[in-house]
């Protein structure tokens, strides 16, 4: 029963290219993120949103923007992609009801994309 | 703000022996605690978090872990793991009633031998 869904696990592209990284979540959640995730890093948030056509800035959003039309779906893109950009993304959804039982991050399998 | 430190980056284990992978963080008001679990080439998946009530929390795949306030750890343990449970492992901490943008850890990569 997969929850978050993130629609490429590996996706090669060329320097310059315009780069789309799809995210949906069937739990009706309100938060959605993007997060990049490199070796010796750690997790780092790219950007989030809290509602439909809303966006916050993460501590990373240099060379990226998103896009979130419809509560189930939030989508980052990469501008111009370049090679420092090649990494792991995560997409994760998160419900705003701290008293919720299943309250916490729900991550997708992430994409691996590479910037050639 | 909170911050997460996980105090080991890399823990190597032989199959069936006990094990505790250490988290602490820092924040000044209450705070929910998770630990993720991440295997290669994946996605995090939640193990178990600590909201409110008992301090001792299971989760899956038979980890436990406990929040001690006084020492602000959160310490994840199980007492016989398996070649299975080799994955890198997230603390995380958000504060309760703030906007939950969670604080992760830099992540204990687990390395169970047999």
């Amino acid at each position: 029963d997969v929850k978050v869904t993130q629609s490429s696990r590996y996706l090669v592209k060329r320097t310059g290219e315009k780069v789309f990284l799809e995210c949906v979540q069937d739990m009706d959640h309100e938060n959605m993120f993007w997060y990049r995730q490199d070796p010796g890093l750690g997790l780092r948030l790219i950007y989030f949103s809290y509602d439909v056509k809303m966006k916050e800035k993460g501590d990373i959003p240099e060379g990226y923007s998103v896009s979130r039309e419809k509560k189930e779906r939030f989508s980052l893109i990469l501008e111009s992609a370049s090679t420092n950009q090649t990494s792991m993304y995560l997409c994760a959804s998160s419900s705003l009801n701290e008293g919720a039982s299943n309250y916490g991050y729900t991550f997708g399998s992430g994409t691996r994309l590479t910037v050639v | 703000a909170q911050s997460v430190t996980q105090l080991d980056s890399q823990v190597p284990v032989f199959e069936e022996a006990p094990v505790e992978l250490r988290c602490n963080y820092s924040s000044s008001v209450s705070v929910y605690l998770f630990w993720y679990v991440q295997y290669p080439n994946q996605g995090l998946q939640l193990l178990l978090k600590y909201l409110s009530g008992s301090t001792l929390v299971k989760g899956i795949n038979g980890f436990e872990a406990e929040f001690n306030k006084s020492q602000t750890s959160f310490h994840l343990r199980k007492p016989s793991v398996h070649i299975s449970d080799t994955a890198e492992y997230f603390c995380a901490v958000s504060e309760s009633g703030g906007s939950y943008i969670p604080t992760f850890g830099r992540g204990t990569s687990l390395i169970v031998h047999p």
